[in-house]
């Protein structure tokens, strides 16, 4: 199973958006509406902030979004924040229970 | 409050074998299974597999598959993950989080560093 394609890093300033993609294959992303985001901070857990593609946790900021269209989803996060500084990483469905994740985006906010 | 309590530091040397645990706390329902996840050193992260609630269904990732046992005692609550031949190159930190739903994984424990030398 091989991981989903992020970019290594993006990078935004304060109050702008940025937007994530995840690309995977038609066995995986395409396959399954089931992608979902996690953000870690430096030496913590990671934290889910996306589930089925576009929802939000309860107590996740709204300035989070997810969407997908074939075998690429993307997360937006709007009106940047400094506390948004951190690493993000898409996971997706790929049958038989099984999960492949995203190699991981670096985000910067300038 | 739902939380998930991981094992503490392990150093381990090449070929032995190493089994975390992970004890929940607060959750309500207890169907739902577990999944692990590790994070080598400045890397990001990769699944690993999942275990059952009811200790079944384990399912592993092809590159663990061998290696790697995943189990649950729901009497304490603790889900266990083996890891055996341990090369350097399984030095991580082990995070298992709980499968709230299918591909999502929350909570999460606070993570269990291994580390393997010769």
């Amino acid at each position: 199973q091989s991981a989903l394609t992020q970019p290594a890093s993006v990078s935004g300033s304060p109050g702008q958006s940025i937007t994530i993609s995840c690309t995977g294959t038609s066995s995986d992303v395409g396959a399954y509406n089931s992608v979902s985001w996690y953000q870690q901070h430096p030496g913590k857990a990671p934290k889910l902030i996306i589930y089925d593609v576009s929802d939000r946790p309860s107590g996740v900021s709204n300035r989070f979004s997810g969407s997908k269209s074939g075998n690429t989803a993307s997360l937006t996060i709007s009106g940047l924040q400094a506390e948004d500084e951190a690493d993000y990483y898409c996971t997706s469905y790929a049958g038989s229970i099984t999960v492949v994740f995203g190699g991981g985006t670096k985000l910067t906010v300038l | 409050q739902v939380q998930l309590v991981q094992s503490g530091t392990e150093v381990k040397k090449t070929g032995a074998s190493v089994k975390v645990s992970c004890r929940a706390s607060g959750f309500t329902r207890t169907s739902q299974g577990v999944t692990w996840v590790r994070q080598a050193p400045g890397q990001g992260l990769e699944w690993m597999g999942r275990i059952g609630a009811d200790n079944r269904n384990a399912k592993y990732a092809q590159k663990f598959q061998g290696r790697v046992t995943m189990t649950t005692d729901a009497f304490t609550r603790t889900a266990y993950m083996e890891l055996r031949s341990l090369r350097s190159d399984d030095t991580a930190i082990y995070f298992c989080a709980r499968e709230w739903r299918l591909n999502s994984f929350d909570p999460w424990g606070q993570g269990s560093l291994v580390t393997v030398s010769s």
